[in-house]
């Protein structure tokens, strides 16, 4: 298994641009999440997502927007980015069923500036 | 979900446990302590978690008091590897949401 993929890696846009940052997962699992980190703070939730077709803001959604489409898949888009969106992105993702739902699987990040 | 409270950081020699210290004095009776940690630039990785009882993994093992008040994180032979931000968290199990990170607490592994 893969596990969490997150592309890309790095990136780089202007002020008002638009993007979408792209995860996946291979695990099968319901429950899949967005968190923005700040440097020196701890990740805070921006969209989660508990399963096709069913999306809730967490705790900073403004300027994002997000889709479930199918159960591996899970973008953010940002539609006109802001200096304030320059951030490192996880995405996660967990299953939802019996002992398996203790552990929440994250992805590499994605680090975002906006110029 | 209820708040917990970290040291910022904390030294460790290499080799030696490290005991790492988390305060959940509001903890609820079906909210559970979760453990996570995040290598530098990487993304949280899952180290543990419990209710009321003691426990221990591969990585390591969790000492809740019995007020469940606070608890303890033990890394038993800590190596230059577990340097890290470790993060306690408490929350409801099974909730659809995702997790509330703190600043949690950075680690140093002493060589």
């Amino acid at each position: 298994n893969a596990g969490v993929t997150q592309t890309p890696k790095f990136q780089v846009l202007k002020t008002g641009q638009s993007m979408t940052l792209q995860c996946a997962q291979d695990m099968n699992h319901e429950y899949m999440s967005w968190y923005r980190q700040d440097p020196g703070m701890g990740l805070r939730l921006i969209h989660y997502s508990v399963g096709a077709g069913i999306t809730d803001q967490g705790e900073v959604p403004n300027g994002y927007n997000v889709s479930r489409s199918t159960t591996e898949d899970f973008p953010l888009r940002l539609l006109s980015a802001a200096p304030s969106q320059t951030s490192v992105y996880f995405c996660a993702s967990r299953s939802a069923a019996g002992a398996e739902d203790n552990e929440q699987f994250f992805g590499p990040g994605t680090r975002l500036t906006v110029l | 979900d209820a708040k917990t409270t970290q040291p910022t950081s904390m030294d460790c020699a290499e080799g030696r446990a490290a005991n790492l210290p988390c305060n959940h004095s509001t903890i609820s009776g079906n909210e559970y302590v979760y453990w996570y940690r995040q290598i530098h630039s990487q993304g949280p990785q899952y180290i543990i978690h419990g209710l009321k009882n003691n426990e221990t993994n591969e990585m390591a093992s969790l000492i809740i008091t019995e007020d469940r008040k606070s608890s303890t994180l033990i890394l038993p032979h800590a190596t230059l590897r577990d340097t890290a931000v470790y993060y306690c968290i408490v929350r409801v199990q099974g909730g659809a949401d995702g997790l509330t990170f703190g600043k949690g607490t950075h680690l140093i592994i002493q060589p």
